[in-house]
């Protein structure tokens, strides 16, 4: 069953924690993504990676870290310098050579 | 930077009617605008995409026309029903795909579509 997979579903946090958000895929794809969604706003690139052990700044980087070790995985932390963490995390795909970048499930993070 | 708006912010229509949703962007570079239907608590779905050297491209219920000139495209959904409601975004590409490496995408801010049966 190939795809994107993302976990958790829900994550809830303690101010000044950092957590770390999980993206794995079977698809073979290069290119992975992790994307912000506020609600009423459209989806906001936080970091990107072409290939493994290579990975670049998006528009809202701020706040957060990848590491990129293992093609299938693109994991995402958001440590306590994010000033506003409580959003909907995202995470894509997209094969080389393609245009389509295909999205995980979501995962929902709550910081109190 | 490249910048990408999106309207209606909702849309409501009976079933069986149609339904357009309109994006402009701003860089005349950018060639790919992909659209995708996003519902409640899920990722968004690629529902359909079109490249900068083709004016129109139909699946099924769904077309999309870019008018680069202008630099605008949009969403036609005929034959509504009451699963199409749900919260579409379009996209484009700043730079172009595969132009110094740019590979990312710039997201209108969505409609919200509601089908009423």
């Amino acid at each position: 069953d190939g795809g994107i997979t993302q976990s958790p579903k829900y994550l809830f946090r303690k101010e000044g924690q950092n957590v770390t958000l999980s993206c794995e895929q079977n698809l073979n794809h290069d290119a992975m993504y992790w994307y912000r969604q506020d609600p009423g706003q459209g989806l906001r690139l936080i970091y990107y990676s072409q290939i493994v052990n290579d990975f670049q700044k998006g528009d809202i980087a701020e706040g957060y870290s990848v590491s990129r070790e293992k093609k299938e995985s693109f994991p995402l932390t958001v440590t306590s310098a994010q000033k506003n963490p409580t959003a909907f995390y995202l995470c894509a795909s997209r094969s080389q050579g393609a245009y389509e970048q295909y999205f995980g499930p979501g995962t929902r993070l709550t910081v109190t | 930077g490249e910048n990408v708006e999106q309207h209606p912010s909702t849309l409501s229509v009976q079933e069986g009617d149609s339904a357009v949703i309109k994006c402009t962007y701003s860089d005349s570079a950018s060639n790919y605008f992909p659209w995708y239907k996003q519902e409640l608590g899920k990722g968004p779905q690629l529902i359909i995409d079109i490249r900068s050297n083709v004016g129109e491209k139909k699946d099924q219920r769904i077309a999309v026309t870019l008018n680069k000139t202008a630099k605008h495209f949009s969403l036609h959904i005929t034959e509504t029903q009451p699963e199409d409601s749900a919260v579409y975004f379009c996209a484009a590409t700043p730079g172009g795909m595969f132009s110094g490496g740019y590979n990312k995408l710039i997201f209108g801010a969505g409609t919200r579509l509601a089908v009423h049966p």
